[in-house]
C-alpha cells in the first residue's frame, strides 16, 4: 500500500499555463507538507498544514496555492507557470514529531 | 544562506567497509537532526534520528553521531552494502519551527562490490 502518493508523477506544460499536483496519504498523518527540489537538488520546504490549517509558509511567489481538503490530502495549485517553477515536487507528511514521510515526486516541465 | 551544508558531492565505499557521511550546520537553534536516503526517482526516506540532548543513536547497521559544539553531525553506515547506494540527505529542525525541516544538499554515497 502506498503511504504518500502523488499525480500525476510527470507534468509537462507550457508558460503561463495554470496545474495542480495532488497528494494523499494513508498514513492517519495529521501534517502534511509540499517541497520543492531544484535543479541545484536543494530541497527546501514550501508550505505544511496541520490538520487543515496552514502553520508554515515559505517565501513562496503567491502563484503557489496550497489546499487541503481533509487531513489526508494537500493539493497544490500553480497559476500562470513560469520556467523556473521547473523541479520536482514532493509532498510529504508526518505525526507529532517523527520523521517525515514523502511521497514519490512530481516531475513538473515547464516548456 | 545554506544552514546545512554537506560539503561532500560524493562518496566512494567499497562493499563491507564503513561509509561516513558528514554534515555541517550553522543555526545554534537546532535541536532536532534527521537523516534521509533518497533513490533515484523516489521520494526521501527516513532513516535515523537524533535529539540534541544526545550524542549518539544506533539503529541496526545506522549510527549518527552528534557534536554539538562542533555543530556537526555524521552517519556512519557499518558494513556498508551495494543497496545502500544512493544519495543521504541531512535535515535539522529548531525549537518552536513546527515540524519545518532545514535540508542538505545530500551527499551520492556509491558501494562497490
Amino acid at each position: 500500500d502506498t503511504a504518500v502518493s502523488q499525480t500525476p508523477k510527470y507534468l509537462v506544460t507550457q508558460m503561463g499555463n495554470d496545474k495542480s499536483i495532488k497528494c494523499e496519504q494513508n498514513l492517519g498523518h495529521d501534517t502534511m507538507y509540499w517541497y520543492k527540489q531544484d535543479s541545484k537538488k536543494f530541497l527546501k520546504i514550501m508550505f505544511s498544514y496541520n490538520n487543515k490549517e496552514l502553520i508554515i509558509n515559505e517565501t513562496v511567489p503567491n502563484r503557489f496555492s496550497p489546499k487541503s481538503p481533509d487531513k489526508a490530502h494537500l493539493n497544490l495549485h500553480i497559476n500562470s507557470l513560469e520556467l523556473g517553477d521547473s523541479a520536482v515536487y514532493f509532498c510529504a507528511s508526518s505525526q507529532g514529531t517523527s520523521g517525515q514521510h514523502f511521497g514519490p515526486g512530481t516531475r513538473l516541465t515547464v516548456t | 544562506d545554506q544552514q546545512v551544508k554537506q560539503n561532500s558531492p560524493s562518496l566512494s565505499v567499497q562493499e563491507g567497509r564503513i561509509s561516513i557521511l558528514n554534515c555541517d550546520y550553522t543555526n545554534s537553534m537546532f535541536d532536532y537532526f534527521l537523516w534521509y536516503k533518497k533513490y533515484p526517482a523516489e521520494g526521501p526516506t527516513f532513516l535515523i534520528s537524533i535529539s540534541s540532548i544526545k550524542d549518539k543513536n544506533e539503529d541496526g547497521r545506522f549510527t549518527v553521531f552528534l557534536n554539538k559544539s562542533a555543530k556537526h553531525l555524521s552517519l556512519h553506515i557499518v558494513p556498508s552494502q551495494p543497496g545502500d547506494s544512493a544519495v543521504y540527505f541531512c535535515a535539522a529542525r529548531a525549537l518552536g519551527t513546527a515540524s519545518k525541516l532545514t535540508f542538505g544538499t545530500g551527499t551520492r554515497l556509491q558501494v562497490t562490490l
